[in-house]
C-alpha cells in the first residue's frame, strides 16, 4: 500500500487559492488517489478521486503530474467555513476492498 | 436521507465494563467499516466487513469485536473496556470497497 506524505498544517486567508501537496512516491501502476475532509467533531467527508491529469468536481480540483508521485489538491475561493482536516489517501483499484490508511492529515487554518 | 447513523454519540464506561456501538446504514452499501481517531490524530481502521456475512481485522483490532449483522448493520463491542480505548469511535460504509466511504457523526466513548 502507497505511503502518503502532507504537510501537518497549513494557514490561508479567505478568498485565496489554497494548494495542498501529497506525495506518494511508491504509488503502483493500478492506484487511485482520493481526497477527505474533516470538520471538527464530525466524521470524514469525501471531496475528490482520480487516476491522472486533472479532475475538477463544483468543490475542488484534484492534479495529478505524469509521473503520479504526487497530487495536488486545489481549493478555490477558501473560506472560513473550508478550515478543516484533509487527508489523501492512496488505494487499488482492482481490489474489491482496500484498507485505507488515514495518517494524520493535513489542518488548513482559514483566517479572515 | 439520513445516511450513516452511530448511536450513541457520548458515552462513559468504568474499566472492565462492556459496550456494543451500533451503526446502521440506508444507502444500500455493501461495505462497511469501523475507525477509531484519538486527539489529534487520524482514523485507524478497527475491524470492516468488504460484504455482508464478511467481516476482518484492521489495524488495531485488539480488545474489540465486531458483528455484521445483516447488510444495513455494523456493530462493534468491547468486552472488557479498558483507559486505552478511549477514543472516538466512527463507521462508515462504501457501495463496494474501492468505493469512497460516507462516515457517521462518531460515537465519543471515554472509559475512566
Amino acid at each position: 500500500l502507497a505511503k502518503t506524505t502532507q504537510p501537518i498544517s497549513m494557514d490561508s486567508y479567505e478568498g485565496q487559492e489554497v494548494n495542498i501537496t501529497c506525495s506518494h512516491n511508491n504509488i503502483a501502476t493500478n492506484d487511485y488517489i482520493t481526497w477527505y475532509q474533516q470538520f471538527p467533531s464530525q466524521g470524514p467527508r469525501f471531496i475528490i478521486q482520480g487516476y491522472k491529469t486533472k479532475v475538477t468536481n463544483e468543490v475542488a480540483s484534484l492534479f495529478i503530474p505524469a509521473d503520479r508521485k504526487s497530487s495536488t489538491l486545489s481549493l478555490p475561493r477558501v473560506s472560513l467555513s473550508d478550515t478543516a482536516v484533509y487527508y489523501c489517501l492512496v488505494g487499488d483499484m482492482r481490489d474489491n476492498f482496500n484498507k485505507f490508511y488515514f495518517g494524520s492529515g493535513t489542518k488548513l487554518n482559514v483566517k479572515p | 436521507n439520513a445516511g450513516v447513523t452511530q448511536t450513541p454519540k457520548f458515552q462513559v464506561l468504568k474499566t472492565g465494563q462492556s459496550m456494543t456501538l451500533q451503526c446502521a446504514q440506508d444507502m444500500n452499501h455493501n461495505s462497511m467499516y469501523w475507525y477509531r481517531q484519538d486527539p489529534g490524530m487520524g482514523l485507524r481502521l478497527i475491524y470492516y466487513s468488504a460484504s455482508e456475512g464478511t467481516t476482518d481485522k484492521g489495524e488495531v483490532p485488539n480488545g474489540y469485536n465486531v458483528s455484521r449483522l445483516n447488510k444495513r448493520e455494523f456493530s462493534l463491542r468491547l468486552e472488557s473496556a479498558a483507559p486505552s480505548q478511549t477514543s472516538v469511535y466512527f463507521c462508515a460504509s462504501s457501495e463496494t470497497g474501492n468505493q469512497p466511504q460516507h462516515f457517521g457523526d462518531g460515537t465519543r466513548l471515554s472509559i475512566l
